[in-house]
């Protein structure tokens, strides 16, 4: 399983843009990239994922570069609930694939 | 849908005895059923991981006697914890995926503290 390298903190501010950058050098070929988030006491939420380029929903986008060995976490004009944990995962896309959790980025959001 | 429910939220136990938690997927079958701990602080470990009607793949460093996983349905998964000790209190959370949904979907988790 690939591992994945995140900043441990961040720190942001109510309505701005914060990017969360995770690396996976060792990324396979048929490995997705999932993030979550995790609020204190409360199961992981997942949030988005891809494989290339970028994908966007209703709540974040997420970029990842040709060479797939890094993707960035974009979420829009954070709010104070956004204060979680977010951990990038990488693995097959196959039903039952089991997840290695990294450290996690702590985010805090002030207001 | 993809909703992952458990039970208890929360438990607290006596040391020596053992607990039995659930996890059920509610709209979709779970071929595959993950457990993880979380201890405070700490990023999620992966315990085991159980596909229906088979036994459970456990991961190294994880006592298999201790933590009994049954995933006797699609939609129902157990860990109970036999004998539990102080040091078992932790966060004890599963997932789960299937059918359509090929990424795993997280229950709100198990609180159990020993006391």
């Amino acid at each position: 399983l690939a591992k994945t390298t995140q900043p441990i903190s961040m720190d942001s501010y109510e309505g701005q843009e914060v990017n969360i950058t995770c690396s996976h050098n060792n990324i396979a070929t048929n490995d997705y990239i999932t993030w979550y988030q995790q609020f204190p006491s409360q199961g992981p939420r997942f949030i988005i994922q891809g494989y290339k380029t970028k994908v966007t929903n209703e709540v974040a986008s997420l970029f990842i570069p040709a060479d797939r060995k890094s993707s960035t976490l974009s979420l829009p004009r954070v709010s104070l609930s956004d204060t979680a944990v977010y951990y990038c995962l990488v693995g097959g896309n196959n039903a039952g694939n089991m997840l290695t959790f990294g450290g996690g980025t702590r985010l805090m959001v002030k207001p | 849908g993809a909703v992952v429910s458990q039970h208890p939220s929360w438990v607290i136990c006596k040391s020596g005895t053992s607990v039995k938690i659930e996890c059920r997927s509610l709209d979709f079958q779970a071929t595959t059923m993950f457990w993880y701990r979380q201890f405070p602080k700490q990023s999620l470990m992966l315990m085991a991981t159980s596909n229906e009607g088979s036994k459970a793949t456990y991961e190294q460093g994880v006592e298999k006697d201790k933590f009994l996983i049954n995933h006797a349905s699609l939609t129902l998964s157990t860990l109970t914890v036999t004998s539990a000790h102080p040091e078992d209190s932790s966060f004890y959370i599963c997932s789960a995926s299937g059918g359509d949904h090929y990424e795993q979907y997280f229950g709100p988790g198990t609180r159990l503290t020993v006391t």
